[in-house]
């Protein structure tokens, strides 16, 4: 079954440490992107990607990178500069053409500092 | 002002009842509409895209309205599985690129 799989489910982070959270699909999408997710507040941009090799900056990108190397994958790095972490993070992806596409996203993952 | 605005909630409602939500959003070139469903600690899963002329799924009916730039949500008969976190979501198109802006999600309980 086709679908966006993110990983690790749970991830805790160190002070200073930089951490990596994966995103996979198999949908053949050509955008991805990449949400933080704070109690009881809706979803804030971090990245997006169209094409492989391209990406860019979305509301709240300090403190976060991330890559696009293959059409399947775009995993985000929590660096160290980002001082406050703690949230669940949504990766989604959707086809570019038309003008419903729809939006689709991995089951989440939650990062906690130590 | 925020670009997606939702009801404020929680809305905490018997089974059975009719409820709805309202959206409104500030960009005019907003093209395209539609609301999610979060339950805790999941994933947003898209409910229904919301059309000019309005649609209808089962007990849900959504609504735009392009002149005062809102959309709405109504749960007929509502049931104790309705009981979620909805998500009102704005898609622009800027440039080649496009975005989608989510609101802050309102709130739903149905209580036995």
């Amino acid at each position: 079954d086709g679908g966006i799989t993110q990983s690790p489910k749970y991830l805790f982070r160190k002070e200073g440490q930089n951490v990596t959270l994966s995103c996979e699909q198999n949908l053949n999408h050509d955008a991805m992107y990449w949400y933080r997710q704070d109690p009881g507040q809706g979803l804030r941009l971090i990245y997006y990607s169209q094409i492989v090799n391209d990406f860019q900056k979305g509301d709240i990108a300090e403190g976060y990178s991330v890559s696009r190397e293959k059409k399947e994958s775009f995993p985000l790095t929590v660096t160290s500069a980002q001082k406050n972490p703690t949230a669940f993070y949504l990766c989604a992806s959707r086809k570019q053409r038309g003008r419903n596409e729809k939006l689709f996203f991995g089951s989440g993952t939650q990062l906690s500092v130590l | 002002r925020k670009e997606v605005e939702q009801d404020p909630g929680p809305f905490n409602v018997p089974e059975g009842a009719t409820v709805a939500f309202n959206c409104t959003y500030s960009n005019s070139a907003s093209q395209s509409f539609f609301w999610y469903r979060q339950d805790c600690r999941k994933e947003p899963k898209l409910l229904m895209s919301v059309y000019s002329s309005g649609n209808e799924d089962g007990r849900f009916t959504a609504q735009l309205n392009r002149a005062s730039q809102y959309i709405s949500l109504l749960i007929r008969d509502s049931k104790l599985s309705d009981s979620a976190t909805y998500l009102c979501v704005v898609s622009i198109s800027s440039g080649s690129a496009r975005q989608l802006t989510f609101g802050s999600g309102t709130q739903l309980t149905v209580l036995p």
